[in-house]
């Protein structure tokens, strides 16, 4: 079965400091992984995602995640976080057939 | 593309009535996907649908909830009798299922409160 755990629920950075969001998978397939995010009171967006190749994935608004399949992780990162960063990010797991499993979610708080 | 739809995009109701919240995924796409978003529980998959078949809808928390695909560019969630611990926001979302691919788009969210 497969399984995405996001560590930590709450992540606080100062603005221009760096953003990591954490985010290991359980799969016993290669797995498709995702990053969303999640404005307040909307959907969720996608951020950036990797299928297959380049294990570096560069996502919009300066967001990238590498694919590290020994340490079964997914880590979401920005060098220098912006206020307009504070959201909700979510991290997912699918299997090439239509069902995406979500994490909890990591609400970041950019402070001034 | 106009993207996900869904409507209302805001629903209050009393205990006991009948709720449906509607989608319209987008143009093209063949799968469907209701979600439901709490602080207690985060984003639940209550259901899918591929090509306007539910596919797996093991999430659906009980038999007052109901989803239908009449056709590929409608989609409802129906909850009678709904209660109060119903209250929550939900999603839909639409993907178009290739090959290895399961990126989603999703809609903007009803938000159901039931007093």
């Amino acid at each position: 079965a497969q399984s995405v755990t996001q560590l930590g629920s709450h992540v606080s950075v100062s603005e221009g400091a760096l953003v990591l969001l954490r985010c290991n998978y359980s799969s016993s397939v290669p797995p498709y992984l995702f990053w969303y995010v999640q404005y307040p009171n909307q959907g969720l967006q996608l951020l950036l995602k990797y299928t297959t190749g380049a294990t570096l994935v560069k996502g919009i608004n300066g967001f990238e995640a590498e694919f590290k399949k020994s340490e079964t992780s997914f880590h979401l990162t920005k060098p220098s976080a912006h206020m307009s960063d504070a959201a909700e990010y979510f991290c997912a797991v699918g299997r090439g057939q239509g069902n995406l499993i979500f994490g909890k979610g990591t609400k970041l708080s950019v402070k001034p | 593309d106009a993207g996900v739809i869904q409507s209302p995009r805001h629903e209050v109701t009393e205990m006991g009535q009948e709720v449906t919240l509607r989608c319209k995924p987008i143009s093209g796409h063949n799968s469907l996907f209701w979600y439901r978003q709490t602080m207690m529980r985060g984003l639940e998959l209550l259901i899918y649908f591929n090509n306007n078949v539910p596919i797996d809808d093991s999430g659906m928390p009980e038999d007052r909830f109901s989803a239908k695909m009449p056709n590929a560019s409608f989609s409802t969630l129906k909850i009678q009798p709904s209660e109060p611990r119903d209250s929550a926001v939900y999603f839909c979302a639409s993907s178009l299922l290739l090959a290895g691919w399961d990126e989603q788009y999703f809609g903007p969210g009803t938000r159901l409160t039931v007093t």
